[in-house]
């Protein structure tokens, strides 16, 4: 079955430094891989998908993320992070029809 | 102008009573889905709908059944309510049940059981 983790719960980085939100993942074929956030109070907003293709994929607000086969990881990151882009990251998998799997989830702070 | 709605967005009451959630969707997606995030913020997949249909039933107590009048609509009704089920429930849709499309989500339901 698959299997996302987010091997950190809470991530606290500076405005205007880089941020990376970590994601690795267990699947017996090849992946579709998400990340949303979700901002108090809020349902989760998309941000960026990997399909195929180029495993670098950009997003919204900045965010771009790099799909790693061998590591089987999908981190997320942003070159300068804003206050605003304080909220909860979650990643998410889809296995070919399989169920819709996310994971625990990310508290980011960005510190002023 | 909502993408997603949900009603209501705040429910309080008490154990052993039924309740409804709506949710609707303006997107012209065809399909429809049902999350619950608990208090840890844990979000797990309950119940998809494509074109009305069920596709997706996970292992959720028969106390909960999803009705999908339409492919906009897809409700939730919660019998005998227990107070585990206190959570914020989540409506999202998708253009079609293929895997690599987004899923578009409501604001949430907060659900208290007393």
């Amino acid at each position: 079955a698959q299997s996302v983790a987010q091997p950190e719960d809470q991530v606290n980085v500076a405005e205007g430094n880089p941020l990376t939100v970590k994601c690795t993942y267990s699947v017996s074929g090849n992946p579709y891989l998400f990340w949303y956030v979700q901002y108090p109070n809020r349902g989760l907003q998309f941000l960026l998908k990997y399909i195929t293709g180029d495993n670098l994929v950009k997003g919204s607000y900045g965010f771009e993320a790099e799909f790693n086969k061998s590591q089987t990881s999908f981190h997320l990151k942003k070159p300068s992070a804003l206050v605003s882009d304080s909220a909860l990251y979650f990643c998410a998998i889809e296995d070919y029809g399989q169920n819709f799997v996310f994971g625990p989830g990310t508290r980011l702070s960005v510190l002023p | 102008d909502t993408a997603v709605s949900q009603t209501p967005k705040y429910l309080v009451t008490q154990m052993g009573n039924d309740k409804s959630i709506k949710c609707e969707q303006n997107l012209g997606h065809d399909t429809m889905y049902w999350y619950k995030q608990d208090s840890k913020k844990f979000l797990k997949i309950m119940f998809s709908y494509n074109n009305k249909e069920l596709i997706i039933n996970e292992t959720v107590p028969n106390r909960f059944s999803p009705k999908s009048p339409d492919k906009a609509h897809l409700n939730l009704h919660i019998n005998s309510l227990e107070l585990g089920d206190s959570a914020v429930y989540f409506c999202a849709s998708s253009y079609d049940r293929s895997s690599y499309n987004e899923q578009f989500f409501g604001p949430g339901t907060r659900l208290t059981v007393l």
